[in-house]
């Protein structure tokens, strides 16, 4: 079964700085990758996804992740942190080949400091 | 713009009532599911359905129970609430058709209920 691990249950940023959000997976057959973000008292809402094809994948907001087979790596990014940008971010992968269920991770609450 | 709507946002339950959860999607999506999200836990799957009438446990079913009559609606049932089960839950659904959309799952606002 699928599993997903993200590095740091809290990070804080200074405003402008860069966001780094680590993620990684356990597969040998790369699979479909989800990055979500909560925004206090809401849902889940997608911020970009990796299917197939180019492994730079750019999203919502500005943030972009990059898929890396050789290090089952699914790292969010973005260049210049928003006080806006403070929420929770949850990595995701599909649980297994042609299912239809999603394997979360246990989230990061991002933290932007003015 | 798609839609997935949750009957309450806030709902307070006593210790043994039973409580019911309503998800009602507008995008035609086969797939519903009901989530419960715990702080440090994450996302933990309670049941899923592909199709009416059908439902499949997930990580963490006891307690709890689901009913899909209808393809727009899924209800999650706590037959005889504890303190154990307040938390925030979360209903999702996705479709089976277009490979685009590569298991995307939609969700809405979420319920956080009390036991008390």
């Amino acid at each position: 079964a699928q599993s997903v691990t993200q590095l740091g249950s809290h990070v804080s940023v200074s405003e402008g700085a860069l966001v780094l959000l680590r993620c990684n997976y356990s597969s040998s057959v790369p699979p479909y990758l989800f990055w979500y973000v909560q925004y206090p008292n809401q849902g889940l809402q997608l911020l970009l996804k990796y299917t197939t094809g180019a492994t730079l994948v750019k999203g919502i907001n500005g943030f972009e992740a990059e898929f890396k087979k050789s290090e089952t790596s699914f790292h969010l990014t973005k260049p210049s942190a928003h006080m806006s940008d403070a929420a929770e971010y949850f990595c995701a992968v599909e649980t297994g080949a042609g299912s239809y269920q999603l394997t979360f991770g246990k989230g990061t609450k991002l933290s932007v400091i003015p | 713009d798609v839609k997935v709507t949750q009957s309450s946002r806030y709902l307070v339950k006593r210790t043994g009532e039973k409580v019911f959860l309503e998800c009602v999607q507008d995008m035609d999506h086969e797939n519903m599911f009901w989530y419960r999200q715990d702080p440090g836990l994450g996302l933990r799957l309670i049941y899923f359905s592909y199709d009416v009438k059908m439902k499949e446990k997930g990580d963490i079913p006891e307690g709890y129970s689901v009913s899909r009559e209808k393809k727009e609606r899924f209800s999650l049932i706590l037959e005889s609430a504890s303190t154990n089960q307040t938390s925030m839950y979360l209903c999702a659904s996705s479709s089976q058709g277009a490979e685009s959309s590569y298991n995307e799952q939609f969700f809405g606002p979420g319920t956080r209920l009390t036991v008390l």
